[in-house]
C-alpha cells in the first residue's frame, strides 16, 4: 500500500516571500501521479498542481512549483511571491497510474500554512 | 450549475436518527467518491463508484450505506452513527477513462453527531 507522509504541520511565510512544503511517499509502483491540493477555509479542495511520474521535469504552475525526487521519492511544493489568499491547508496526495484505476487518491496529513503581512 | 455540490453544508443528528448527504457533480463524470476528513488524518477513501457500480468499500462501518442512482449523484446514508463519527465527509468525481484527470471535490458536509 502506499503512503504520504507531510511532515511540517504548519508552516508560516511572509507575504511576499518563498515558502517551500515537504511531502515524501512509499510506493512499489513505478508509474503514477502526484498531486498538491489546497483547502482553503470554505473547505472545497482545490488542485494545485500535478506531476506525472514518468515526467523528469518538475511541474511548474504560476507561483508554484515543484521539485520532484523520484529516487529520494520527495515531492515538495514551492509558493514563490505567497499571497494572502495563498493561506490554507495543503495536502499532498498519490494515484497510482495502473489502466482501468478510478482515481483513488492517498493524502498526507496536511500542512497547514499562514501568510503573514 | 457547474462543478461538484454536496448538501447539506452542516448537518447534527443524534446516535438514534437516519439521515442522508447528498452529492451531484455536473461534470459529466463517470465516477464518483465518498472520503472522510478527520481532524489531523489524512483523508480516508470511504466508498468507490465507478458507472454506477460500487468498486471499492474501504471497510467502512455498515452504518454508512452509499447509493449511486446514476453517474451524476451519490448519496451518504447514515443511521445509528457513534460521536466519532463527526467529520467533514468529502464527494469527489473523476473521468475514469482518462488516467491524467484531476478528482474534483465538493465543499464537503460537516457532519456532528451528538
Amino acid at each position: 500500500a502506499q503512503t504520504v507522509t507531510q511532515s511540517q504541520p504548519e508552516m508560516s511565510v511572509q507575504e511576499a516571500e518563498t515558502v517551500t512544503l515537504s511531502c515524501t511517499y512509499d510506493t512499489s509502483e513505478s508509474d503514477y501521479y502526484l498531486f498538491w491540493y489546497k483547502q482553503p477555509p470554505s473547505r472545497q479542495m482545490i488542485l494545485v498542481i500535478r506531476q506525472e511520474a514518468y515526467k523528469q521535469q518538475n511541474a511548474t504552475e504560476n507561483r508554484f512549483s515543484v521539485n520532484f525526487q523520484k529516487a529520494a521519492k520527495s515531492f515538495s511544493l514551492k509558493i514563490s511571491d505567497s499571497q494572502l489568499g495563498d493561506a490554507a491547508m495543503y495536502f499532498c496526495a498519490y494515484r497510482s497510474a495502473r489502466a482501468g484505476t478510478a482515481s483513488k487518491l492517498t493524502f498526507g496529513t496536511g500542512t497547514r500554512l499562514q501568510v503573514t503581512l | 450549475e457547474t462543478g461538484v455540490t454536496q448538501t447539506p453544508r452542516h448537518l447534527v443528528m443524534g446516535m438514534t436518527n437516519k439521515k442522508s448527504l447528498k452529492c451531484e457533480q455536473h461534470l459529466g463524470h463517470n465516477a464518483m467518491y465518498w472520503y472522510k476528513q478527520s481532524a489531523k488524518k489524512p483523508l480516508e477513501l470511504m466508498f468507490v463508484y465507478n458507472f454506477k457500480e460500487q468498486t471499492e468499500n474501504n471497510s467502512v462501518p455498515s452504518r454508512f450505506s452509499p447509493e449511486c442512482p446514476n453517474s451524476s449523484h451519490l448519496f451518504l446514508h447514515l443511521h445509528t452513527l457513534q460521536p466519532e463519527d463527526s467529520a467533514l465527509y468529502l464527494c469527489a468525481s473523476s473521468q475514469v477513462s482518462q488516467l491524467n484527470t484531476e478528482a474534483f471535490f465538493g465543499q464537503g458536509t460537516r457532519l456532528t453527531v451528538v
